[in-house]
């Protein structure tokens, strides 16, 4: 079975890079065709997409956020990450990890990590 | 990008009463090549991730409950929970994922009177 696993500093200061690694174990990142994405949701707010990558395609951001974010994988340890800089207060949430099947083949989120929160301060 | 508002932002209803959550984008979700709606739905409960509930708009994930049902086409859609369950209480979202940025409604709280 599939699972997803977030991982890093929990604390970034203002100003400061946040990175962030999906650990996937059960399957492999370089096959079936699927999206792997970033979604963050600040504390007590809604879900927002931050980014996604296809593997061995395209990689996506969303427009707010393009600018700051770096979407990476590295295949052979079956793990992708999240960079973001120049963070601030506002890029206080927690932050999952995400699959998203082809829409053709049903689409949606459909595997999840736990989330990690991550707070910016100074 | 395509805004997803949903309505109401919350809601209290009765353990076994329907409950009823509306979705709207600002554009079409049918996807051209296949002419599906890209829409999802998700259960999210505190301390949890998100949960798949409906894909394609309509068709439930496995596992999930046939009380949970979903319709709608184009920009406009419902999801029903038929008899309201205790494990029902969360808040809800819409997504769709026709065109990125993929994005979600802001969220509908369900709660039991």
């Amino acid at each position: 079975q599939l699972h997803l696993q977030e991982s890093g500093p929990g604390l970034v200061k203002t100003s400061e890079t946040l990175s962030l690694t999906c650990t996937v174990s059960g399957g492999f990142i370089s096959g079936g065709g699927y999206y792997w994405a970033w979604i963050r949701q600040p504390p007590g707010k809604g879900l927002e997409w931050v980014g996604c990558f296809w593997y061995g395609g395209n990689t996506y951001y969303t427009p707010s956020l393009r600018s700051r974010v770096t979407i990476s994988v590295d295949a052979s340890k079956n793990q992708y990450s999240l960079r973001m800089t120049s963070v601030t207060a506002a890029d206080t949430s927690i932050y999952y990890c995400a699959r998203r099947r082809p829409g053709g083949a049903r689409g949606g989120f459909d595997i999840w990590g736990q989330g990690t929160m991550v707070t910016v301060s100074s | 990008d395509i805004v997803m508002t949903q309505s109401p932002d919350s809601l209290v209803v009765s353990l076994g009463e329907r409950a009823t959550i509306n979705c709207r984008s600002s554009q079409s979700v049918i996807y051209s090549s296949d002419k599906k709606n890209y829409l999802g739905w998700y259960q999210q409960k505190p301390g949890q991730p998100p949960k798949l509930l409906i894909y394609w708009a309509s068709t439930r994930e496995s596992g999930v409950p046939d009380r949970f049902s979903a319709s709608g086409s184009g920009t406009d859609f419902t999801l029903t929970i038929s008899s309201l369950q205790p494990e029902d209480a969360a808040v809800y979202y819409c997504q769709q994922y026709t065109t990125t940025p993929w994005t979600f409604g802001q969220g509908t709280k369900v709660e039991i009177k």
